[in-house]
């Protein structure tokens, strides 16, 4: 079955550190690929996405993936994290449900602790 | 605001019980989606509808009916809710075709407790 896997499954970094949350998909089609952000007691929030051209997305509030086709990954990256990048992340697909349509499948999400 | 609005915020329900999620949208979206959000497990597809009129099963769909009422409002029922139901519902809304360039938008979500 098509799935989407995030290895991270909770991250503790301090401030200033580098961050790179990994993101990979089984489907050998065309995707398009998302990441969204959900703070604590808040709803899902777009990061960032790739749906063609340059393989290297930016995105808001300094964070960017790189979409590596021959490794059916999506990594998202941030040089320098901030106590207010805490939350948890997800990876997002859109892959093809039975019916024939494709619908948006998530990684089981990435848990981000910042530390002051 | 324009998006996606969920009623009510939080239930709880005791097991057996009935209710139905609301789930409206002002974006003249053509598609609209209900997932599940559990601890370690992302957000799991229940139902989605690609246009008014239709409905398809997600991931998950046992246990959950749903009906698209019109173009804005995209409803989620629970016949006879079970404690595995318990969970965090999400709402959420696309263009359709369009939907895949740009992404999905929330509603803000429903904690439902049965207890």
């Amino acid at each position: 079955a098509q799935s989407v896997s995030q290895h991270n499954h909770h991250v503790i970094l301090s401030e200033a550190a580098s961050l790179e949350l990994g993101c990979n998909y089984s489907y050998g089609g065309t995707v398009n690929l998302f990441w969204y952000v959900q703070y604590p007691g808040q709803h899902l929030q777009l990061l960032l996405k790739y749906f063609s051209g340059d393989p290297l997305v930016k995105g808001i509030k300094g964070f960017e993936a790189e979409f590596i086709k021959s490794k059916f990954s999506f990594n998202l990256r941030k040089p320098s994290v901030q106590w207010s990048d805490t939350a948890e992340y997800f990876c997002a697909v859109n892959l093809y449900m039975d019916t024939g349509r494709r619908a948006l499948t998530f990684g089981s999400g990435t848990r981000l602790q910042v530390q002051p | 605001n324009a998006g996606v609005t969920q009623t009510p915020k939080f239930q709880v329900l005791k097991t057996g019980q009935s209710m139905t999620l609301q789930c409206a949208q002002d974006m003249n979206h053509n598609s609209m989606y209900w997932y599940r959000q559990d601890p370690g497990m992302g957000l799991r597809l229940i139902y989605y509808s690609a246009s008014e009129g239709t409905t398809d099963k997600g991931e998950v769909p046992n246990g959950y009916n749903v009906s698209r009422l019109n173009k804005r409002e995209f409803s989620l029922r629970l016949e006879s809710a079970a404690p595995s139901q318990t969970s965090v519902y999400f709402c959420a809304s696309s263009n359709g075709r369009q939907s895949d360039n740009y992404g999905y938008t929330f509603g803000s979500g429903t904690r439902l407790t049965v207890v």
